[in-house]
């Protein structure tokens, strides 16, 4: 298996841009996570999804972002409008079981909104 | 409140010294998450724990639940151990949601040859 594959890898936009980050688990992996780091706040749980359904939305900064995952195979994160405070480094990871079971990390999408 | 905190923030070593890193948290676990971030920014997961003690290769994790305290073990340290170690814990949280980790601040490690 290629792992956890996230995309784009780098992302520069402006300020009020739509933004969309994407993520493939690993086949198999019942639960997908999106991660926030940044310097100030370290890693921070967005949003978790267990088979495909979104559980624990709790980290979502506000009503600019927004998760789906349509399939097992596939994850979005969209931003909108987008402002220079989200600049950060977004990881998607996934596990079989959730957060209690061995977690597999994208290699994370830096963004930067000017 | 739940809180993970690690120490030391920044360690600096030389090459094959014995490295030890610590995390404590507040209140009961279901389980620790022992993480490796290199430069490059990629994180790995090195150890998921939720008692004992775990291996592999030069790595040691032990957790003392008793004590809420948790030590990251590095044996005959290499450079290329250089990296930013990060602990993470599901807190028991009565069945609501088992997918919310709480992060400490991460030690950054640096081995010189």
């Amino acid at each position: 298996d290629a792992g956890v594959i996230q995309s784009p890898r780098h992302e520069v936009t402006e300020m009020g841009q739509e933004v969309t980050l994407r993520c493939k688990p690993i086949s198999g992996h019942n639960s997908l996570f999106w991660y926030r780091q940044t310097m100030m706040r370290g890693l921070e749980l967005l949003i978790y999804f267990n088979n495909n359904v979104p559980i624990d939305d709790s980290g979502m900064p506000e009503d600019r972002f927004s998760a789906k995952m349509p399939n097992a195979s596939f994850s979005t994160l969209k931003i909108q409008p987008s402002e220079p405070r989200d600049s950060a480094v977004y990881f998607c990871a996934s596990s079989f079981g959730g957060a209690g079971e061995k977690l597999f990390f994208g290699s994370g999408t830096q963004l930067s909104v000017l | 409140k739940n809180e993970v905190e690690q120490s030391p923030q920044n360690l600096t070593a030389q090459e094959g010294e014995f490295i030890t890193i610590n995390c404590s948290y507040s209140v009961g676990i279901s389980a620790l998450h022992w993480l490796q971030q290199h430069p490059g920014g990629g994180i790995v997961s090195l150890f998921m724990l939720s008692s004992g003690k775990k291996k592999h290769g030069r790595l040691i994790a032990t957790i003392n639940i008793q004590e809420k305290h948790s030590s990251l073990h590095i044996t005959a340290s290499h450079p290329r151990d250089s990296a930013v170690y990060i602990c993470a814990v599901l807190f028991n949280a009565g069945g609501t949601s088992y997918g919310k980790l709480t992060f400490g601040q991460g030690t950054i490690l640096t081995v010189h040859p």
